[in-house]
């Protein structure tokens, strides 16, 4: 399979423990996105990659969440202290960068349950 | 700050009937993108629209890039139990990168 992947899929955790999810992007792609999805919405911008860089980052995006992307392929989100309205589905996506239109491409997410 | 309304929040069909789905903003983008994502799964491309008026197919599903570019149609034709799913709408500023903003989403029902 030469999607993007996301592991691990689900993520039961205590509210104040630390999780780590991690995105492997399509091979050749060097964007790469993250995106939250709360039950009943769409998904919202959290960050973006571009190679090793992260060019930009949402306000959503609180003090406990980081990112990053050593390597510029794998790329991982943490996030620290977990709150209960952490819980959501959490969202990667990839794309390759061109001076055309890009299509960005979705992992299946990581569901992370607070409890 | 942006943002992207669904209508109708929900629909329940029958087997067989066309369905029509629409996607407004307040702001103008130079991208619509049309998603399906299924339970547990996440977003899967449908239908991408570059230019104001266009209209694109993808097998029994149309879609159109609004004139004014604050809004776009799905059509999804003789609908089967498989199209079952929440579809999303998004919209990007730019055609080269930006975020993907999406809407809430319509939620489809087919009765076999």
């Amino acid at each position: 399979d030469t999607g993007v992947s996301q592991d691990p899929r689900h993520k039961i955790t205590k509210r104040g423990q630390n999780v780590t999810f991690r995105c492997d992007p399509i091979s050749e792609h060097n964007r790469l996105y993250w995106y939250r999805q709360t039950l009943g919405q769409g998904p919202e911008f959290l960050t973006y990659f571009q190679n090793e860089a992260q060019l930009e980052k949402s306000r959503l995006l609180s003090d406990r969440f980081s990112a990053e992307r050593p390597k510029g392929s794998f790329s991982t989100l943490e996030i620290q202290r977990t709150e209960q309205g952490d819980s959501a589905m959490y969202l990667c996506a990839s794309s390759l960068a061109s001076l055309g239109a890009e299509t960005q491409y979705f992992g299946p997410g990581t569901r992370l349950l607070v409890l | 700050g942006q943002q992207l309304n669904q209508s109708p929040q929900s629909m329940f069909i029958q087997e067989g009937e066309d369905v029509s789905m629409n996607c407004t903003s307040s702001s103008i983008f130079n991208t619509w993108l049309w998603y399906k994502q299924d339970p547990g799964e996440g977003p899967v491309l449908l239908i991408a629209l570059y230019k104001a008026g266009e209209l694109t197919s993808n097998g029994r599903l149309t879609a159109q890039f609004g004139i004014t570019r604050k809004d776009s149609f799905l059509n999804i034709s003789a609908s089967i139990p498989s199209d079952v799913g929440i579809y999303f709408c998004a919209g990007q500023r730019y055609t080269s990168y930006d975020k993907v903003i999406f809407g809430p989403g319509t939620s489809l029902s087919v009765i076999p």
